[in-house]
């Protein structure tokens, strides 16, 4: 199984400050038809996860353009510019490249 | 609007069996592939299953493989788990979750399932 890890696991950030989330991953992502299936997803308090950030640095519909996502391979950032109040929650970064799917440990962004 | 429904969690002796279920709408249901994904308590995510848009290919996690079984009805826009044999560790919110090339769009709200005796 292709294993994810996630730096930090805790993230305390001012308003309006930037934050930035890494996840490595056990091995490459890159899938034989050439794509690396990465994702970033949101998961506010009390709510389901939301896609933020597919295929690596692609923000989904809707995403405001403070979240992006880079990388390659085996490293992955997801960085916020500047950090809103309704950013608060938990941020996870998928692999679907291979099965089993798997998710890092998750990172929690709260408010200093 | 993307709609998903989870439904059919509740409380479950171990042992004991419950069928799960999510109604989607607003999207074109049988040109995704379909995800359960499911989250202890206070913990992270954990995939559990996958099916093909055709319900075709189905995939488990070797948690709950030869206990859960995965199905779709694309005439009636609706996914099904269900779950047998259920352990303690089986306690979680499952969420049901779209998927196209590899990209998990929209997610369910949820549905508890809680084995305890």
């Amino acid at each position: 199984d292709i294993v994810m890890t996630q730096t930090p696991l805790s993230s305390p950030v001012t308003l309006g400050q930037p934050a930035s989330i890494s996840c490595r991953s056990s091995q490459s992502l890159v899938h034989s038809d050439g794509n690396t299936y990465l994702s970033w997803l949101q998961q506010r308090p009390g709510q389901p996860p939301r896609l933020l950030i597919y295929k690596i640095f692609n923000r989904f519909s809707g995403v405001p353009d403070r979240f992006s996502g880079s990388g390659a391979g085996t490293d992955f950032t997801l960085k916020i510019s500047r950090v809103e109040a309704e950013d608060v929650g938990v941020y996870y970064c998928m692999q679907t490249t291979q099965l089993p799917k798997t998710f890092g440990q998750g990172t929690k962004v709260e408010i200093k | 609007e993307v709609q998903l429904l989870d439904s059919g969690g509740g409380l479950v002796q171990p042992g004991g069996s419950l069928k799960l279920s999510c109604a989607a709408s607003g999207f074109t249901f049988s040109t995704y592939a379909m995800n359960w994904v499911r989250q202890a308590p206070g913990k992270g995510l954990e995939w559990v299953s996958s099916i093909s848009g055709d319900g075709e290919r189905t995939y488990y996690a070797d948690s709950v493989k030869g206990r859960f079984t995965i199905s779709r009805d694309n005439s009636k826009n609706t996914l099904s788990l269900q779950v047998n044999s259920l352990r303690a560790e089986d306690t979680a919110v499952y969420y049901c979750a779209t998927e196209l090339s590899g990209i998990y769009s929209y997610w369910g709200q949820g549905t508890l399932v809680t084995v305890s005796s």
